[in-house]
C-alpha cells in the first residue's frame, strides 16, 4: 500500500502568521491527468472535513487562505494567515490506489 | 438537511469474537448516486480506511485488516449504509465514520464509537 508521510507532527502558530505542512507519498499519485492527493481537517471533537482535492482544488466553502500545491510524490498545504478556527489535525490522503491511505496527521494549535 | 447519521448509538461496547452491525442513514441528497465508505479512528490515533462500496453496490473493497470479517452493504431504497462486523477484535476499537466517496461531494457522519473489550 502507499505510505503517506506528513511533517511536522505538530505546529504552534501565531494568529495571522503562515503555516505549512508537508506530505510525501511512497508512490507517484498522478495518473491519467489527475493527481489523487487530498487534504482533510479534523477539528477538535468533530468528523474530518475535506479541504483540498486533487492537490490544489479547494472544496466548497473552504477559505482561500488554504493553498495546496505539489506534484508526483511531494505535496504541501499552506495556510497563508492562520486563524483561531483553523486548529485541529490535518491529514493528507491518497486515492489513486486501493486501499486509500492517510498520513499520520499534523496537529495545528494557536500560540 | 444534508447529513449522514450513524445509528446504533454513539457508543457501543461488545466482547471480542462477537458480531455487530452498524448503520448509517443518509438524508438530504441522492444517496444512490454516490459511492460510500467506512473510515475508522482508534482512540487518539489517525484515520484508517475500512471499506468502500460502489454507488450501486456492484463493487466492494476492504482493507486487509478487516477483509473476511467485515461486510459493507447498502440499501438505496432506504438510503442506508451498513457495516457488518464479525469476529471482532480488541484492535477494532475505534470511532467508525460513514462518509461519501467523492471528491466533489464530501460528507461525513458524526461517528459511532465501537469498543471491543472483555
Amino acid at each position: 500500500e502507499i505510505v503517506m508521510t506528513q511533517t511536522p507532527l505538530s505546529l504552534s502558530v501565531t494568529p495571522g502568521q503562515p503555516a505549512s505542512i508537508s506530505c510525501k507519498s511512497s508512490q507517484n499519485l498522478h495518473s491519467a491527468g489527475k493527481t489523487y492527493l487530498y487534504w482533510y481537517l479534523q477539528k477538535p471533537g468533530q468528523s474530518p472535513q475535506l479541504l483540498i482535492y486533487e492537490v490544489s482544488n479547494r472544496f466548497s466553502g473552504v477559505p482561500d487562505r488554504f493553498i495546496g500545491s505539489g506534484s508526483g510524490t511531494d505535496f504541501t498545504l499552506k495556510i497563508s494567515r492562520v486563524e483561531a478556527e483553523d486548529v485541529g489535525v490535518y491529514y493528507c490522503g491518497q486515492s489513486i490506489q486501493l486501499p486509500p491511505t492517510f498520513g499520520g496527521g499534523t496537529k495545528v494549535e494557536i500560540k | 438537511q444534508v447529513q449522514l447519521v450513524e445509528s446504533g448509538g454513539r457508543v457501543v461496547q461488545v466482547r471480542p469474537g462477537t458480531s455487530l452491525r452498524i448503520s448509517c442513514a443518509a438524508a438530504g441528497f441522492t444517496f444512490s448516486s454516490y459511492g460510500m465508505q467506512w473510515v475508522r479512528q482508534a482512540p487518539g490515533k489517525g484515520l484508517e480506511w475500512v471499506a468502500v462500496i460502489w454507488y450501486d453496490g456492484s463493487k466492494k473493497y476492504y482493507s486487509e485488516s478487516v477483509k473476511g470479517r467485515f461486510t459493507v452493504s447498502r440499501d438505496n431504497s432506504k438510503s442506508a449504509l451498513y457495516l457488518q462486523m464479525n469476529s471482532l477484535r480488541v484492535e477494532d476499537t475505534a470511532v467508525y465514520y460513514c462518509a461519501t466517496s467523492s471528491s466533489t461531494f464530501d460528507l461525513w457522519g458524526r461517528g459511532t464509537l465501537v469498543t471491543v473489550s472483555s
